[in-house]
């Protein structure tokens, strides 16, 4: 089955300074790459998503670049702030719907 | 629009007690999904269900059964309570097509002493 690795597990950036999340999968049949947040208690909730045609996509501070031939994706967030400040999770979507996560990464944005 | 609504958002379980978790959504999604997450970690996969009728295995299925009879409910039970499935339980859905967003409930924090 799919397995995700997502790197680092803790992030700790100054406000307005940028921050970078990796995650690596393991099937190649992998189409669908979503990233969550996950605020203390909360629900985690989409934030972005990215189609395996597709090898970057933007939404205002936040990116996300796919590597298919490397089958590694990132999440990038630029000047951020201190309402970024969550777990973010990585995600891979291959054959059969399953949603398989990464471990998570906790960001802590420093004012 | 309520979206995917889980009961208890609580419990206390004795060991060797037994309880169902319920999920429900009212969005028409074809795919439902349990995961548990335990504290500083992952969401793991436990059941999945792509349709009224249909359930399978995800990566940590032991000590867990699910049923789907109808498109909107997905309840998640388990049967012998472990200290080993103190954990936050978030059930998920999604429509037919793969390539879109999980709506996940609001979670249940289960603990079992």
């Amino acid at each position: 089955g799919e397995n995700v690795e997502q790197h680092p597990s803790t992030l700790s950036v100054q406000e307005g300074d940028s921050a970078v999340i990796k995650c690596t999968y393991s099937d190649s049949a992998s189409n669908y790459f979503p990233w969550y947040k996950q605020e203390l208690g909360k629900r985690p909730q989409l934030i972005i998503d990215i189609r395996s045609n597709v090898g970057e996509k933007k939404d205002q501070r936040i990116a996300v670049t796919l590597n298919k031939t490397a089958k590694h994706f990132s999440l990038h967030i630029t000047e951020t702030q201190p309402e970024d400040s969550a777990v973010y999770f990585c995600a891979a979507k291959a054959a059969g719907n399953k949603l398989t996560f990464g471990g998570g990464t906790r960001v802590l944005v420093k004012p | 629009n309520a979206g995917v609504t889980q009961t208890p958002k609580f419990r206390i379980l004795k060991i060797g007690q037994s309880m169902t978790l319920q999920c429900a959504q009212d969005m028409n999604h074809n795919y439902m999904y349990w995961y548990r997450q335990d504290p500083g970690m992952g969401l793991k996969l436990i059941y999945y269900s792509v349709g009224a009728g249909i359930t399978d295995k995800g990566e940590v299925p032991n000590g867990y059964n699910v049923s789907r009879s109808t498109t909107e409910d997905f309840p998640l039970r388990l049967e012998l309570a472990a200290p080993s499935q103190t954990s936050v339980y978030f059930c998920a859905s999604n429509i037919m097509e793969m390539n879109t967003e999980a709506f996940f409930g609001q979670g249940t924090r289960l603990t079992v002493v």
